[in-house]
């Protein structure tokens, strides 16, 4: 079965340093998500992408957030001044619009 | 935008009783509604899901309900055994790629 997969499984960085969680989401899906857990909290939404650009973003993602798909099978998001609050575990998904999503094994993000 | 409300927050049944969770939404455009599984420290798993032109769906012990009226929708486990426990989530999108929406989990813990 098709897998999202995502790098690295674990990120210890820095306040303020920037960090770049990269996924490789299934490849004939043509939606791309970011998601992102705080420990013991629900799963919120931050960005989709489609078509090359962003679709729709939350209030979480703001100027420090940024997607990128930098070639044809990558997808990444980039933090570029990271807060200790930004610590969670941060899940990609891909869909192929009328099917499911399908959720990467997520990146846990740790700001020290 | 849209509200996922859900309930209960935890939930503790004996094995071989039933287990129901329950979900409201607000925005009436939803038509995609998924329940996801998550264990501890994994990504969320899809388990069920429905769409708006069906009242009700089952899959062996696991079935979901949705009343488009009232804006709401339900996780019927069955026969619950040990293997259940854990964080389920339900949510809602609009589908055709557009962002899930969760609830806020509810912990499930099936008790010898």
């Amino acid at each position: 079965e098709p897998e999202v997969t995502q790098t690295p499984s674990h990120q210890v960085t820095q306040m303020g340093q920037e960090v770049i969680l990269r996924c490789v989401p299934i490849s004939n899906h043509l939606y791309f998500y970011w998601y992102r857990q705080i420990l013991g909290q629900k799963v919120e939404f931050l960005v989709s992408f489609y078509n090359n650009e962003i679709s729709e973003k939350s209030e979480i993602f703001d100027d420090q957030f940024s997607v990128e798909r930098p070639d044809g099978s990558n997808f990444t998001l980039k933090i570029r001044s990271t807060k200790l609050e930004d610590s969670a575990m941060y899940f990609c998904a891909s869909s192929g619009g009328a099917r499911g999503y399908t959720f990467g094994s997520g990146t846990r993000l740790t700001v020290v | 935008g849209e509200n996922v409300e859900q309930h209960p927050s935890t939930l503790s049944v004996q094995e071989g009783d039933s287990a129901v969770i329950k979900c409201t939404y607000s925005d009436s455009a939803s038509n995609y509604f998924p329940w996801y599984k998550q264990e501890l420290g994994k990504r969320p798993q899809l388990i069920i899901d429905i769409r708006s032109n069906v009242g009700e769906k089952k899959d062996q012990r696991i079935a979901v309900t949705l009343n488009k009226t009232a804006k709401h929708f339900s996780l019927h486990i069955t026969e619950t055994q040990p293997e259940d426990s854990a964080v389920y989530f339900c949510a809602a999108s609009i589908g055709g790629g557009n962002k899930l929406t969760f609830g806020t989990g509810t912990q499930l813990k099936v008790e010898l």
